[in-house]
């Protein structure tokens, strides 16, 4: 089945602590991104990446670091949590460039809570 | 910064009735704009997308309507089902820039039954 996973679904989490959340997509995507959202502000997008070792910021990059070793995943990676990033995170994949090309496929999300 | 401008923010429609959900932008050079469907617990998912060379795109109880010079598109939802209940996003980006996908802020729909 085509799909974009992301672990975990839930975490719970200190400030400070440093956490990576895994996205993985099985579809031989060269785009992929990571989402957060919030009540009232919609989906931002934090990071991207055109392809392996491509990526760039997005909207709201501040407190967040990615890396795509391999096509197939993105992590994201919280060196020091803070509360402010408390929110619902979605990675998302797409085949990329070229009419048609563009719709995203999102995974299931990952609800994070920095205490 | 670009953006995409969403209202209503919720919206109740009793079924049968029709849905509409409305999108402004501003920056002139988008040329792709898609409406996502999100459910509870899910990601978004693609519902239906629309280019400034038509002015309407039809996909069943879904109708986008585009307006160029006005700058805004709009989701009507014909016919709507308490399955359509859940909250949509409008979005927009450049052709040259799709990794650039701008969200409006979304719409909590019901449908009540």
């Amino acid at each position: 089945e085509a799909q974009v996973t992301q672990n975990p679904r839930y975490l719970i989490t200190v400030t400070g602590k440093k956490l990576t959340v895994t996205c993985s997509q099985n579809m031989n995507h060269e785009y992929m991104s990571w989402y957060r959202q919030d009540p009232g502000l919609g989906l931002r997008q934090i990071y991207y990446s055109m392809n392996v070792e491509v990526t760039d910021k997005g909207d709201v990059p501040e407190g967040y670091k990615v890396s795509r070793k391999e096509k197939r995943n993105f992590p994201l990676i919280l060196e020091s949590p803070s509360p402010n990033q408390t929110s619902l995170y979605f990675c998302a994949s797409s085949f990329g460039t070229g009419e048609g090309n563009e719709k995203l496929f999102f995974g299931s999300g990952t609800q994070l809570s920095v205490l | 910064q670009q953006q995409v401008k969403q209202s209503p923010q919720s919206l109740i429609v009793q079924k049968g009735g029709i849905s509409i959900i409305n999108c402004a932008y501003e920056n002139t050079a988008f040329d792709y704009f898609p409406w996502y469907q999100q459910f509870p617990g899910k990601g978004p998912a693609l519902l239906i997308a629309i280019r400034p060379d038509v002015s309407e795109k039809k996909e069943g109880r879904f109708t986008i309507s585009f307006n160029k010079s006005a700058k805004q598109f709009s989701l009507h939802i014909m016919d709507s089902q308490p399955g359509d209940s859940a909250t949509y996003f409008c979005a927009a980006s450049m052709n040259t820039g799709f990794q650039k996908l701008v969200f409006g802020t979304g719409t909590r729909l019901l449908v009540s039954p």
